[in-house]
């Protein structure tokens, strides 16, 4: 099955600086990546996905790269706020079944 | 549009005693799965269901976990004869025909006396 590991467990950065976290997965058949969000006390939220026929996508601050050559994914947060603090889980999925494996999760902290 | 709802948000049970945990997917959406989170642990996969069907369960425990999304009503986690390991918190998500994308609902965290 799907193997998807992420770095770092843990990112700290100062308020406007940027956030990078990556993430590998291991089936060459998965086509789907999305990233979400989990604040405290909260479910998932989705905050920009990716599929396997783009390269890059951008969503105001934050963007998301895939390089399906080294099956590995990355997600960009620049100009980070303090409300950009929470746990960030990268995922994916195969094509035809919507199963998705998820990312061990990334606590960023954004420091003021 | 209301979003993925569960009820309840929280329940504490004794070992022993059953858990029931609900999910009203989101409107127009017929694909249900269930997920079980740890403390300072990522989503795990339980169980994907349609509408009167289970379609993978390969990542549910074999004994006391079951679920049902039946043709009426919310889709439904069941835990017999709980156990401390069975604290967690346990998100459901649903998705539309055809289309990938996951919404979660806010999650039951279940805690074990």
């Amino acid at each position: 099955g799907e193997n998807v590991e992420q770095h770092p467990s843990t990112l700290s950065v100062q308020e406007g600086d940027s956030a990078v976290i990556k993430c590998t997965y291991s089936d060459s058949a998965s086509n789907y990546f999305p990233w979400y969000k989990q604040e405290l006390g909260k479910g998932p939220q989705l905050i920009i996905d990716i599929r396997s026929n783009v390269g890059e996508k951008k969503d105001q601050r934050i963007a998301v790269t895939l390089n399906k050559t080294a099956k590995h994914f990355s997600l960009h947060i620049t100009e980070t706020q303090p409300e950009d603090s929470a746990v960030y889980f990268c995922a994916a999925s195969g094509r035809g079944y919507q199963k998705v494996t998820f990312g061990i999760g990334t606590k960023l902290q954004v420091i003021p | 549009n209301a979003g993925v709802m569960q009820n309840p948000r929280h329940l504490v049970r004794r070992r022993g005693q059953e858990a029931r945990l609900r999910c009203s997917p989101m409107k127009g959406h017929s694909h249900v799965y269930w997920y079980r989170q740890l403390p300072e642990e990522g989503l795990k996969f339980m169980v994907y269901l349609q509408k009167e069907n289970i379609i993978d369960e390969s990542g549910m425990p074999k004994e006391r976990f079951s679920a049902e999304f039946p043709k009426e009503g919310p889709s439904i986690l069941r835990i017999q004869q709980v156990v401390r390991g069975d604290s967690a918190a346990y998100f459901c998500a649903s998705s539309p025909p055809s289309q990938d994308t996951q919404y979660f609902g806010p999650g039951t965290r279940l805690t074990v006396l």
